[in-house]
């Protein structure tokens, strides 16, 4: 079955912008979460999604958005782009948001460079 | 907040040795599952293997198995017969209400 797949791989946006990035989970998976990864700070959690709705947020500024349609895909948006927003943006999907699952499945990322 | 630390930015192995990467954790809780992700240089992160919290016994896949210490909050991670094919970042993660993840390890395999 497909994986998760997130588009555009690649953006090159220029500061004080807004951003769109898209992710679709693995078909039946239900939950989406988003993280940013840089070279300095690693892996940051953004949110998650389940049912539409948002589970959990970490610690980012309110420019950074997201949203999750009834078919499962999710969408983040970055508003008023910043030089430091540059980074991977990577999706995971899950069955459900349960601890119990088999983890994540990861997308290949969307690489947003600032300029 | 639960943190999850790995100490090595950088490991070496020599092709068909054994190499241990490790990883310790903060938390309170007592059910909680652990894994290691490895994302090469095409980017994509890929599940290596997953640890319950409340199973005693050190979870194996193939090549790679754990030896997961509860009381210690340890959770390193043994390739043997290392391959060319495990150069990688390899990320120690813990998940409770969602996934934390430490700063990676980058492994190279010396031919």
């Amino acid at each position: 079955k497909a994986g998760v797949t997130q588009t555009p791989r690649y953006l090159i946006k220029t500061r004080g912008q807004q951003v769109t990035l898209s992710c679709s989970p693995i078909s039946g998976h239900r939950s989406v979460s988003w993280y940013q990864q840089t070279p300095g700070q690693g892996l940051q959690f953004l949110f998650e999604y389940f049912s539409e709705t948002q589970r959990n947020k970490g610690n980012f500024p309110g420019r950074f958005s997201g949203r999750q349609f009834s078919n499962s895909r999710s969408e983040m948006n970055v508003s008023t782009l910043e030089l430091g927003d540059s980074a991977l943006y990577l999706c995971a999907s899950s069955l459900v948001p349960d601890r119990g699952d088999y983890g994540y499945t990861f997308g290949s990322g969307t690489r947003l460079t600032v300029v | 907040a639960q943190t999850v630390t790995q100490s090595q930015p950088e490991m070496s192995v020599q092709e068909a040795e054994t190499v241990t990467l490790s990883c310790t954790y903060d938390t309170s809780e007592s059910d909680y599952y652990l894994f290691w992700y490895k994302q090469p240089p095409s980017r994509q992160m890929i599940l290596v293997i997953r640890q319950e919290a409340y199973k005693q016994q050190n979870a194996t896949e193939n090549r790679f198995s754990v030896n997961f210490q509860k009381a210690a909050k340890s959770f390193s991670l043994k390739i043997s017969d290392s391959q060319l094919g495990d150069a990688a970042m390899y990320f120690c993660a813990y998940r409770s209400d969602d996934m934390r993840f430490g700063a990676g390890t980058r492994l190279t395999v010396k031919p």
